[in-house]
C-alpha cells in the first residue's frame, strides 16, 4: 500500500516569500502524481497533475518536480490568497497536507 | 463548465444507512469515471470509491468495502454513494469528483455526514 509524508506539517511564511513544500512516496511512483489546494470551507481545487503539469488556471508561480519517491511544490512567490493547505496524491492515496500560513 | 452538486447526507445513527447523490453537468459523463472522497472533521483527504465510465468497474478503500456502494445513472448524469452500517469514524465531508486517470479534475461543494446516536 502507498503511503505518501508531506514535509512539513505548516510552514510560516510572508506573503513575497518562496514556498517549498514535499512529499515522500513509500514506494516508486511512476505516473498520475498531483497536487491541490484547500482553502478553508471549501473544496479541493486540482494544482498540478503529472509531477509538473499546471491545471486549467493555475498561475505559473506554482512548479510542480521530482521522480522515484520525491516531489516537491514551489510557489515562486506567495501571493495572500495562496495561504492554503496543499495535499498531494497519487492513485488512492493522499499525504497527510502541508498548511501554508501568513508569518 | 463542469459542475457537480452533492446532496442526501444528513444526520444518522450508528448502524444506519445513507445514499448519496451526485449531479453531474457540463461534460459528457459517461465519459469519465468517478470518485467519492471524504474529510473528517479537521482531518485530511481520504478516498473512498471509485466507478469507471460504464459503471462496470468499481473500487472500494479498505475502511468502506462490504459497506458502501458506488454506482452511477448514466442516462441522469448521477453518481450514487450507498452507505450502509455506518460508524462514527465514517463522519465527514463527502466530495464528489470526476478522474482522469485517478486524478480528481473537478470536485464538487461537499455534503456533511454525521453518524451519532
Amino acid at each position: 500500500e502507498l503511503v505518501l509524508t508531506q514535509s512539513p506539517a505548516t510552514l510560516s511564511l510572508s506573503p513575497g516569500e518562496r514556498a517549498t513544500l514535499s512529499c515522500r512516496a513509500s514506494q516508486t511512483v511512476t505516473s498520475f502524481f498531483a497536487w491541490y489546494q484547500q482553502k478553508p470551507g471549501q473544496a479541493p481545487r486540482l494544482l498540478m497533475y503529472d509531477i509538473s503539469n499546471r491545471a486549467t488556471g493555475i498561475p505559473p508561480r506554482f512548479r510542480g518536480s521530482g521522480s522515484g519517491t520525491d516531489f516537491t511544490l514551489t510557489i515562486s512567490s506567495l501571493e495572500p490568497e495562496d495561504f492554503a493547505v496543499y495535499y498531494c496524491q497519487q492513485s488512492t492515496a493522499f499525504g497527510g497536507g502541508t498548511k501554508v500560513e501568513i508569518k | 463548465e463542469v459542475h457537480l452538486l452533492e446532496s442526501g447526507g444528513g444526520l444518522v445513527q450508528p448502524g444506519g444507512s445513507l445514499r448519496l447523490s451526485c449531479e453531474a453537468s457540463g461534460f459528457t459523463f459517461n465519459n469519465y469515471a468517478m470518485s467519492w472522497v471524504r474529510q473528517a472533521p479537521g482531518k485530511g483527504l481520504e478516498w473512498v470509491a471509485g466507478i469507471s465510465g460504464s459503471g462496470s468497474r468499481r473500487y472500494y478503500a479498505d475502511s468502506v468495502k462490504g459497506r458502501f456502494t458506488i454506482s452511477r445513472d448514466n442516462s441522469k448524469n448521477m453518481l450514487f454513494l450507498q452507505m450502509n452500517s455506518l460508524r462514527a469514524e465514517d463522519t465527514a465531508i463527502y466530495y464528489c469528483a470526476r478522474d482522469i486517470e485517478m486524478v480528481h479534475d473537478s470536485w464538487g461543494r461537499g455534503n456533511v455526514v454525521t453518524v451519532s446516536s
